[in-house]
């Protein structure tokens, strides 16, 4: 079953535009997690951030967390080309022994 | 850096054959996983182990076994690969589970099954 959901399903953007993404989920979690997938290659972690933590930066990445709405967003500002990508969230339940449950994900596309 | 690598990246085989996905990871991780990942699906768990030769299984390990024989090596098999099998295969390890650590993956297997 799927706890994470990423909106919107796709995402155009201009370089040096802001990209903004959601995710929301149902239970309870220890933390969740944000990963960038390249076309046809695995993921790559982005971002950590514990129930009891609001808000986490990462160079040009921000990510904010409300576990009362439970739900996460990723910002990405000023965004590059090298951007482009999809975008997955990733919940860690509590209770929920060593399973991430992941999100069907965001496709990202900066444009020049 | 964390390097996990996945044998192939590519393989076709032919309904019924048993199918052997290889990944090992460098950094002494306890725990390994198998993901799938399919469009529209997300990525979806079929097996973890979080010591030598100890395996949980995941949401969709019906079709799956796995073996792991050493704390590097972590191995998905497909007893008798089936058309709705083929899909993108993941490995990913972690230093300490994921509630305190992130995962780290390889670049994927993209299984054909014909």
């Amino acid at each position: 079953s799927q706890q994470g959901e990423e909106d919107p399903q796709a995402l155009s953007i201009q370089e040096g535009e802001n990209a903004t993404m959601n995710c929301s989920y149902k239970t309870s979690i220890n933390n969740l997690q944000w990963y960038r997938q390249n076309s046809g290659r695995g993921l790559v972690h982005l971002i950590l951030i514990r129930s009891n933590e609001r808000e986490k930066h990462s160079g040009r990445l921000r990510v904010t967390l409300d576990t009362s709405k439970k739900s996460s967003s990723l910002l990405i500002t000023a965004s590059r080309a090298a951007d482009t990508a999809s975008y997955f969230c990733a919940t860690a339940p509590t209770g929920g022994g060593n399973k991430l449950t992941f999100g069907t994900g965001t496709q990202l596309k900066v444009e020049l | 850096d964390v390097k996990v690598t996945q044998s192939s990246r590519y393989l076709v085989k032919r309904t019924g054959e048993k199918v052997f996905l290889e990944c090992v990871q460098d950094m002494d991780h306890e725990n390994m996983f198998w993901y799938r990942q399919d469009p529209g699906l997300g990525l979806r768990l079929i097996y973890f182990s979080y010591d030598v030769k100890m395996k949980e299984k995941g949401d969709i390990p019906e079709g799956y076994s796995v073996s792991r024989e050493k704390k590097e090596r972590f191995s998905l098999i497909l007893e008798s690969a089936s058309t709705n099998q083929t899909s993108m295969y993941l490995c990913a390890s972690s230093l300490s589970g994921v509630r305190n650590s992130p995962l780290h993956f390889g670049n994927g297997t993209r299984l054909t099954v014909t």
